[in-house]
């Protein structure tokens, strides 16, 4: 399995402000993906973060609003801009080895005010 | 369109009794995997089990086992001789293709009554 940890692993936020949270790998990986998980939802993925390029988003989902950073293959920032209370939910970055290893980082868990 | 669908909001269980977690889905891949993941309520998700689309085989880790039955488009989750520790929220999850991205379930609330 993969060591994933994030940070922070929750915050509290003031409407209009950012939150950047932070997964790291303990090794190499391909694909890394960041998902939301709104309160008493399933989860739902907000974009690939491509190593050296652009992430590629999901439906519904804008670089302006969640703008990914992949500087190289251990690392991956995810920012929440311009906080509203809709925002409020866990975000959990995921990696995959292999088409059948997919693990998660612990979680972040957003409340917005 | 891909699309995973859990039937069951909640369901209960004896300890020590085997439970069956229902979920079919929708795709037209060839090529595809299924996950499923507990989610207990610190929010964690923790990996349970892998079945890919060309597996011939039944996939099974320890307590639990993949009931995959492809024509059908079903793979339900069965977890035998329950304990207190497996109340949580399970969520089985598709894999699109060669992708990686991973489309879930609503999920399934499970409580392990003592």
């Amino acid at each position: 399995s993969a060591v994933i940890s994030q940070k922070p692993s929750r915050d509290i936020c003031q409407r209009g402000t950012s939150l950047t949270i932070q997964c790291q790998v303990d090794s190499q990986v391909t694909m890394m993906f960041w998902y939301r998980q709104q309160p008493g939802q399933s989860l739902t993925l907000i974009a690939t973060a491509n190593q050296g390029s652009e992430a590629t988003y999901e439906s519904g989902f804008v670089i302006d609003k969640f703008p990914i950073s992949r500087p190289n293959l251990t690392f991956s920032t995810l920012t929440v801009s311009n906080l509203s209370p809709e925002d409020s939910s866990i975000y959990l970055c995921s990696v995959a080895r292999g088409y059948n290893e997919q693990f998660f980082g612990p979680g972040t868990r957003l409340t917005v005010l | 369109a891909q699309k995973i669908t859990q039937t069951q909001p909640g369901m209960f269980v004896q300890e020590k009794e085997a439970v069956t977690l229902d979920c079919t889905y929708d795709t037209s891949d060839q090529s595809y995997g299924l996950f499923w993941y507990k989610q207990p309520s610190s929010g964690e998700m923790i990996f349970l089990i892998y079945q890919g689309s060309y597996d011939e085989q039944n996939a099974t880790e320890g307590r639990y086992s993949l009931n995959f039955q492809k024509a059908r488009k079903s793979a339900n989750l069965v977890i035998t001789a329950s304990q207190l520790g497996d109340s949580a929220m399970y969520f089985c999850a598709m894999r699109e293709g060669q992708t990686g991205k991973l489309i879930f379930g609503q999920g399934t609330t499970l409580q392990v009554k003592p």
